[in-house]
């Protein structure tokens, strides 16, 4: 059974950092690609970053420079560390799968994580 | 990339159906067969429910289907029913490589 299990988050001061984790089971993690994606509270879904198999990344114009996407193989877990953080990144960050194996890009995402929420206020 | 259109709200009685388009650009939903589509209940993760236009992940109800005409993509769901009620949203790959949702339409079961 595929499983996407989150951690860190929680309430962060403007211009604070932050890591968030997703440890993933149940698949060939470093077949891959996974990614990061956020909703504001009461808001749409946003696509936040990707990480290829590879370790290629690609991030969307609102975070590009801040945050920085990773993974461990080793550990089956990717990462977001939030850098420089807004109150507009006050969302519910969800990690999630490529459905595609071998893909060197993210198209569609077949399991979610439970999301964790990221508070950004003073 | 600008977000994905999509009504903000549709509706239905139980047994009809009803559609739920997505309209981006060339350089999105026209330019790829990488729409995909994602239901979401109050205080749940997303569920894929459609993806690569019109294909059905293992599970997920043939009452659900997907299209696509130049740039606007449509999910269709047949028979509503009333656990159908949730946010629905696309997403499609785009020429950046990278991933663009759609602003997300409530559906209400009435």
């Amino acid at each position: 059974e595929v499983q996407l299990v989150q951690s860190g988050g929680g309430l962060v001061q403007p211009g604070g950092s932050l890591r968030l984790s997703c440890a993933a089971s149940g698949f060939p993690f470093s077949n891959y690609a996974m990614s990061w994606v956020r909703q504001a509270p009461g808001k749409g879904l946003e696509w936040v970053s990707v990480v290829t198999r590879g370790g290629s990344t690609l991030y969307a114009d609102s975070v590009e420079g801040r945050f920085t996407i990773s993974r461990d193989n080793s550990e089956n877990t990717v990462y977001l560390q939030l850098n420089s953080l807004r109150a507009e990144d006050t969302a519910v960050y969800y990690c999630a799968k490529e459905r595609n194996p071998y893909t060197t890009a993210v198209r569609r995402c077949d399991f979610w994580g439970q999301g964790t929420l990221v508070t950004v206020s003073s | 990339q600008s977000a994905l259109t999509q009504p903000a709200s549709v509706s239905g009685s139980p047994g009809q159906s009803i559609t739920i388009s997505c309209t981006g650009s060339s350089s999105d939903v026209g330019g790829y067969n990488y729409v995909s589509w994602y239901q979401q209940h109050p205080g749940k993760a997303p569920k894929l429910m459609i993806y690569d236009v019109s294909d059905r992940p293992s599970g997920v109800s043939n009452r659900f289907s997907g299209s696509k005409s130049d740039n606007t993509a449509s999910l269709t769901i047949s028979g509503l029913q009333a656990e159908d009620e949730a946010d629905y949203y696309c997403s499609s790959y785009t020429s950046g490589s990278t991933l663009v949702f759609g602003g997300g339409t409530k559906l209400t079961v009435l």
